[in-house]
């Protein structure tokens, strides 16, 4: 089993419509997660921390489930501009106190208009 | 700010060549990584460095060396590059205290895409 495993898509959602993606990881002493963009052809960019409050940036909102090991990204009222690849990033503690960042394959959305 | 700037964007190289990737950050960050991002994959992490003079290996360092003599600096050495190497290549920084859980946002170069034939 993948340690982050991710929908590798495409999603493909018309304009203005709601989506909502997960990412699931295996390791329950995963400590730090976050979701990052990266546009065709470019470097990851990161769009969000995940609290385990769950946290909101405008359209986007982030949640967590340690419970079921997940997290999610829901993106309200898409905007074409939002067509990316969405990587999922948890980071586990190593022995010397530093964390290792573990990278999901990323999931593909595409607005349609 | 230039932020990460990588060298060269694009490459081709024929089996058993060796090339150097740069790389340079301008924001005095301690933590500098190499990642390669093959086709449907997550990005895995090749070698990483805490500050000058300290590197050390990551998920996937066979076939690649590096060196780290100033904060800026971080290039990645391919010798006798494979076509199992073919990968887009990022580098990226970071500021961190290296504690558990003290993660800080990597900021990442516009990546070089390398082909071995």
């Amino acid at each position: 089993r993948k340690e982050v495993e991710q929908d590798p898509g495409p999603f493909n959602v018309p304009e203005g419509a709601t989506v909502a993606f997960n990412c699931t990881y295996s390791n329950s002493a995963s400590q730090s997660f976050f979701w990052y963009r990266q546009d065709c052809r470019k470097e990851p960019k990161l769009l969000m921390s995940v609290y385990s409050s769950g946290n909101e940036d405008g359209r986007f909102t982030a949640q967590l489930n340690r419970a079921s090991q997940y997290i999610s990204l829901l993106i309200r009222d898409s905007k074409l501009s939002d067509s990316a690849t969405y990587l999922c990033v948890v980071t586990l503690p190593d022995k010397d106190s530093n964390y290792q960042l573990i990278w999901g394959a990323g999931t593909k959305l595409i607005i349609k208009p | 700010n230039a932020g990460v700037t990588q060298t060269p964007k694009f490459r081709i190289l024929k089996i058993g060549q060796s090339m150097t990737l740069q790389c340079t950050q301008d924001m005095n960050h301690n933590y500098m990584y190499w990642y390669r991002q093959d086709p449907g994959m997550g990005l895995k992490l090749i070698y990483y460095s805490v500050g000058a003079g300290i590197t050390d290996k990551g998920e996937v360092p066979n076939g690649y060396n590096v060196s780290r003599s100033t904060t800026e600096d971080f290039p990645l050495r391919l010798e006798l590059a494979a076509p199992s190497q073919t990968s887009v290549y990022f580098c990226a920084s970071s500021y961190s205290t290296g504690l558990a859980g003290g993660y800080n946002e990597q900021f990442f170069g516009p990546g070089t895409r390398l082909t071995v034939l």
